[in-house]
């Protein structure tokens, strides 16, 4: 069955510290790893990885995939109160279209 | 860049009635929308995936003749829950991929409350 797991589940940081959020990862058929930012509302979208060992990077936030572990990473630098969100990572599922979600990281900066 | 456009954000309704929630691709056609389901603390889940003029797959537990989902445009899909009930209170988002998108475009979402 192919799943998407997260963690940790919840972090609580105080400004201007760095996180490290992770996502591992069982897809039958991988295409794509996705990050998304979801606040209230629907999700935003942050970074999509294809390749191995190629950093994306925007801002303080910057994600890494590595297809051989099955895993990605999302770096926030110098953490903000605004960053407070829930960070979701999701791949494609079996037949490739739609994505399937983790859980979520919920992070929480405090000033 | 890629706007979809939902509505309504929010809605209250009576048990045994039926709401319709619409999602409008504003510059894009939609070839593909993906509709999902979010209860409290919980992560997205798939719901059903729909192609521009075909009929709905749904994913396994989730009723075709509940959530009744029409695609019959490039730019409009809509999800009906019908004769809702108070367990199908949730956060329902539509995804949509198109030609030549980069990633999928999700719509701002319907906060469904039935009482």
């Amino acid at each position: 069955e192919d799943k998407v797991v997260q963690s940790p589940l919840s972090l609580v940081v105080h400004e201007g510290d760095t996180v490290t959020l992770n996502c591992s990862y069982e897809v039958t058929n991988f295409r794509s790893l996705l990050w998304y930012k979801q606040e209230k509302k629907a999700p935003t979208f942050l970074f999509m990885l294809t390749s191995s060992g190629i950093e994306k990077k925007s801002g303080r936030l910057s994600s890494i995939l590595d297809k051989k572990e099955l895993f990605s990473i999302l770096n926030i630098t110098a953490t903000q109160t605004g960053d407070s969100a829930v960070y979701l990572c999701a791949t494609n599922n079996q037949a490739g279209t739609a994505l399937i979600f983790g859980k979520g990281t919920t992070l929480s900066v405090s000033s | 860049g890629a706007v979809v456009s939902q509505h309504p954000s929010w809605v209250i309704c009576k048990s045994g009635t039926s709401v319709k929630i619409e999602c409008r691709s504003l510059d894009f056609q939609a070839t593909t929308m993906f509709w999902y389901r979010q209860f409290p603390k919980q992560s997205l889940m798939l719901m059903a995936t729909s192609n521009e003029g075909s009929k709905a797959t749904y994913e396994q537990g989730v009723e075709k003749d509940k959530f009744l989902i029409n695609h019959a445009s490039l730019t409009l899909s809509t999800l009906t829950v019908t004769s809702a009930h108070p367990e199908d209170s949730s956060f329902y988002i539509c995804s949509a991929i198109g030609y030549e998108l980069y990633g999928y475009t999700f719509g701002s979402g319907t906060r469904l409350t039935v009482v």
